[in-house]
């Protein structure tokens, strides 16, 4: 088992719509969550950190963590093509060195 | 502007050559980490460093070596025992006392090797 899964892509939804992405993770003991965005050919870009069980809203990103399930997420409002990109969790099993999952890809069509 | 710069952009180099890939940063962070992105793949960490003059491996540490004699700059050394060392690389820092650990990548190297 991986330590951080993402839901497998790729991920397509039209313009307007609600995208989900999903993100488990192995490690009890983990205390900070992140979401990064990489668009084709760039590095990553920290999007979204959570570090607390329940929702975080920034704009149309709101990131939802639940440590029970050890589970967390990042859904996208209102889907913009610009927003098509790999989405990366990120989750921080040892202070200061995170973990990342393979990404997942997301696709807005116009 | 504060952030993180890597030189250069793309990299060409022979097989059995070795190269060394570039990473400053001046944003005040004690961690540096490099890491290596393959078509379609996520992130897989070789090296980090939590402060000067200490570092450890990461997952895919064999072939390439590191340094921290500043706080500034984490060069990565990839070897000519790398058996494949064509990929995208990512240099990243982040605070490492305290959190909230939030890593800021540089804008990669690409590199070529044939």
């Amino acid at each position: 088992q991986k330590e951080v899964e993402q839901n497998s892509g790729p991920l397509s939804v039209p313009e307007g719509a609600i995208a989900s992405l999903n993100c488990t993770y192995s490690d009890r003991g983990s205390q900070s969550f992140f979401w990064y965005r990489q668009y084709s050919g760039k590095s990553p870009e920290l999007i979204m950190s959570i570090y607390s069980n329940g929702d975080k809203e920034d704009g149309r990103f709101t990131a939802q963590l639940n440590k029970a399930s050890q589970y967390v997420s990042l859904l996208i409002r209102d889907s913009q093509p610009s927003d098509s990109a790999t989405y990366l969790c990120a989750v921080n099993t040892n202070a200061g060195k995170s973990t990342f999952g393979d990404g997942t890809t997301l696709t807005v069509k116009p | 502007d504060g952030g993180i710069t890597q030189s250069p952009k793309y990299l060409f180099r022979k097989e059995g050559q070795n190269v060394t890939l570039s990473c400053e940063q001046n944003l005040n962070h004690d961690a540096m980490y490099w890491y290596r992105q393959d078509p379609g793949q996520g992130l897989r960490l070789i090296y980090y460093s939590q402060i000067v003059n200490d570092f450890q491996k990461g997952d895919i540490a064999e072939g390439y070596s590191v340094s921290r004699e500043k706080k500034e700059s984490f060069p990565l050394t990839v070897t000519s025992a790398q058996k494949n060392p064509t990929a995208f690389y990512l240099c990243a820092s982040s605070t490492s006392r305290g959190g909230p650990y939030e890593q800021y990548f540089g804008p990669g190297t690409r590199l070529t090797v044939t």
